[in-house]
């Protein structure tokens, strides 16, 4: 499969903002994705950008996109206790319609 | 709801039976994929439909592995003569019929073998 690469930890301070970064590899990128998912449950869609825009707002989610770099990013602002999750970042490739997931980035938010 | 639902949530079973999980999609989506999720990794693809159609399904799925949508809705993934490394979370996803339009997740069924 194509390399989706997260980090696997973030930390962040109630209140703060939350930067979770995203590379990938696949130049035929349709569409890249941010899933959540909490323990025990399946992956929630949390917002998508096509892959000719370079930013998408979504209430307290930003994201933006450096197609030069293959670059995806997701902002939590004001992030909550209640967005602790695992976030996972996918790209959709148009062979054979398929979806990458990276291994997941461990969102930790501090009271 | 209408979201997409997996059944059952959880199954324990011995090592060499064989397990059936189900999942029904969303009622307009075309495409259903399946996945398998272990430990600290992202979801791995391991077969896609569209419609009743198989279109693709991973190199990596061993011939134990089966998965058929009779119909074009529902879809089943049986596992035949489980071994331990089976033991994951097997999640459904469909999408509608736009390319690379979002998957919306069920919630799973984690297989334990023991």
């Amino acid at each position: 499969g194509e390399d989706v690469e997260q980090s696997l930890f973030l930390s962040v301070r109630e209140g703060d903002s939350s930067v979770i970064n995203c590379t990938y590899t696949d130049s035929s990128s349709t569409y890249l994705y941010w899933y959540k998912q909490e323990p025990g449950a399946g992956l929630q869609l949390l917002t998508y950008i096509f892959s000719n825009m370079d930013m998408k707002q979504d209430q307290r989610l930003t994201v933006l996109l450096n197609k030069k770099d293959k670059h995806l990013s997701l902002r939590i602002a004001d992030t909550q206790t209640g967005d602790s999750a695992i976030y996972f970042c996918a790209e959709g490739v148009t062979t054979g319609n398929q979806f990458y997931f990276g291994t997941g980035t461990s969102l930790t938010v501090i009271p | 709801d209408t979201g997409v639902s997996q059944d059952p949530r959880h199954k324990i079973t011995k090592r060499g039976q064989n397990v059936t999980f189900r999942c029904d999609p969303i009622s307009e989506h075309n495409r259903l994929y399946w996945y398998r999720q272990t430990l600290g990794q992202g979801p791995e693809f391991l077969t896609y439909f569209q419609n009743e159609a198989q279109l693709e399904k991973s190199r990596l799925l061993s011939d134990r592995f089966s998965a058929e949508r009779p119909k074009g809705s529902f879809s089943t993934l049986e596992i035949q003569r489980t071994e331990q490394g089976d033991s994951a979370m097997y999640l459904c996803a469909t999408g509608g019929a736009r390319l690379n339009s979002p998957l919306h997740f069920g919630n799973g069924t984690r297989l334990t073998v023991t």
